[in-house]
């Protein structure tokens, strides 16, 4: 089945600083990759998605990017805000089945004001 | 338009009982999936119904159970309690198909 790693597990930044999450996953059948914020005592909310056909995908401060051949993606956050303190979750789904996307283990963000 | 709606939002219970958590789904979507997420850990697929009948299954015991009604909403049920059952149980809908999922807000489950 699919395996998803995420990098780093704790990432603390000072408010305006750029925030990278690195994510890698195992199943060359994957094609869609979403990303999920998850505040605290909340599910996660998805915040921006990109399919295997794409390389980048952006949307106002957040950004995605996909590299297929080295089966890895990131979530890269500019200008950050302390509201964008939360968890944040990669996940990697395949084409065929049921559709059902396997999570990484999160990265906590902390944005120091 | 509500979102996917979750209750209760938080439950106690003892070792050995048994639980019902509720779910409604986003309006439109006929696909509802359940994850347990436990502390520090991503949600982890517990199982999904569509058209009423269990789609597909993760890898969890038999003591997890579902069922899906006319209107879409589910059930997952949850037998013999453990203490390592102690959770953020997660219900997530959409539409049929490759569509993106939508997340409730949890319910907290403790298991004392």
């Amino acid at each position: 089945g699919e395996n998803v790693e995420q990098h780093p597990s704790t990432l603390s930044v000072q408010e305006g600083d750029s925030a990278v999450i690195k994510c890698t996953y195992s199943d060359s059948a994957s094609n869609y990759f979403p990303w999920y914020k998850q505040e605290l005592g909340k599910g996660p909310q998805l915040i921006i998605d990109i399919r295997s056909n794409v390389g980048e995908k952006k949307d106002q401060r957040i950004a995605v990017t996909l590299n297929k051949t080295a089966k890895h993606f990131s979530l890269h956050i500019t200008e950050t805000q302390p509201e964008d303190s939360a968890v944040y979750f990669c996940a990697a789904r395949p084409t065929g089945g049921s559709y059902i996307p396997t999570f990484g283990r999160g990265t906590s963000l902390i944005v120091h004001p | 338009d509500a979102g996917v709606t979750q209750s209760p939002t938080h439950l106690i219970k003892t070792r050995g009982q048994q639980v019902t958590l509720r779910c409604s789904p986003k309006s439109g979507h006929d696909t509802v999936s359940w994850y347990q997420q436990a502390l520090g850990q991503g949600p982890q697929f517990i199982f999904q119904y569509y058209e009423e009948e269990e789609r597909q299954r993760g890898n969890f015991p038999d003591r997890f159970s579902g069922h899906q009604f006319p209107n879409y909403s589910s059930e997952l049920n949850v037998n013999a309690l453990l203490l390592g059952d102690s959770a953020l149980y997660l219900c997530a809908s959409s539409g049929t198909g490759p569509e993106t999922q939508y997340f409730g807000p949890g319910t907290r489950l403790l298991v004392l």
